[in-house]
């Protein structure tokens, strides 16, 4: 049981570049999330999923895209990545009271 | 709008001490509430979490909270302190049935040990 899959676990961009982050659970949760981690803020919500072929926005989703076409994967897309998305991300879904997240991707714009 | 505050971005405590990590949060329904510790370079991990059984809460590694609904708080707390628990810990709130579950972090407080 793998829980909740992030690919890639490290990546450097230049800025302009797109890229996209994958998100895979085997749980079945019909809820996914994107989060963002940068020090002294927490982690911020980008956008969300509450179910196949939806997505919502979050805190602080400008410079991002989200689809889900399947049930078990949220994709996370970088248009033209900046240097202020250098962060950490993480990707978590849910069912009730149970949260399970990633082990995040760190990703350099430079 | 959901919220959640923690008092003081850096806690440092010495060994054997008490640790109290503070967290208020705001929101117009009862939430539901969570710790969340991260070591570094690692995940977030489930410390514990309040959905509105028993107000005091036990998690893992001997830390439990006090949900004060008169006071708005969810402080965590542990008798005494090892080395090992220097981290950073993060208090987040949700409304289950509603915004799709959305989690709301708090901003992390980053818990010291002193030998």
């Amino acid at each position: 049981n793998a829980g909740v899959t992030q690919t890639p676990k490290f990546r450097v961009l230049k800025t302009g570049q797109s890229m996209t982050l994958l998100c895979a659970q085997d749980m079945n949760h019909e809820y996914m999330y994107w989060y963002r981690q940068d020090p002294g803020m927490g982690l911020r919500l980008i956008h969300y999923s509450v179910g196949e072929g939806t997505t919502a926005k979050g805190e602080v989703p400008d410079g991002y895209n989200v689809s889900r076409l399947k049930k078990q994967n949220f994709l996370l897309g970088l248009e033209s990545a900046a240097p202020s998305q250098t962060s950490v991300y993480f990707c978590a879904s849910s069912y009730d009271s149970l949260y399970t997240f990633g082990s995040g991707t760190r990703l350099t714009v430079v | 709008a959901q919220s959640v505050t923690q008092l003081g971005s850096h806690v440092s405590v010495s060994e054997g001490a008490l640790v109290l990590l503070r967290c208020n949060y705001s929101s117009s329904v009862p939430p539901y509430l969570f710790w969340y510790v991260q070591y570094p370079n690692q995940g977030l991990q489930l410390l514990l979490k309040y959905t509105s059984a028993a107000t005091l809460v036990k998690g893992i590694n001997g830390f439990e909270a006090e949900f004060k609904k008169s006071e708005t708080s969810f402080h965590l707390t542990k008798p005494s302190a090892h080395m090992s628990d220097a981290a950073e810990y993060f208090c987040a709130v949700t409304k289950i049935y509603n915004q799709g579950g959305k989690l709301i972090f708090g901003q992390g407080t980053e818990l010291s040990v002193k030998p």
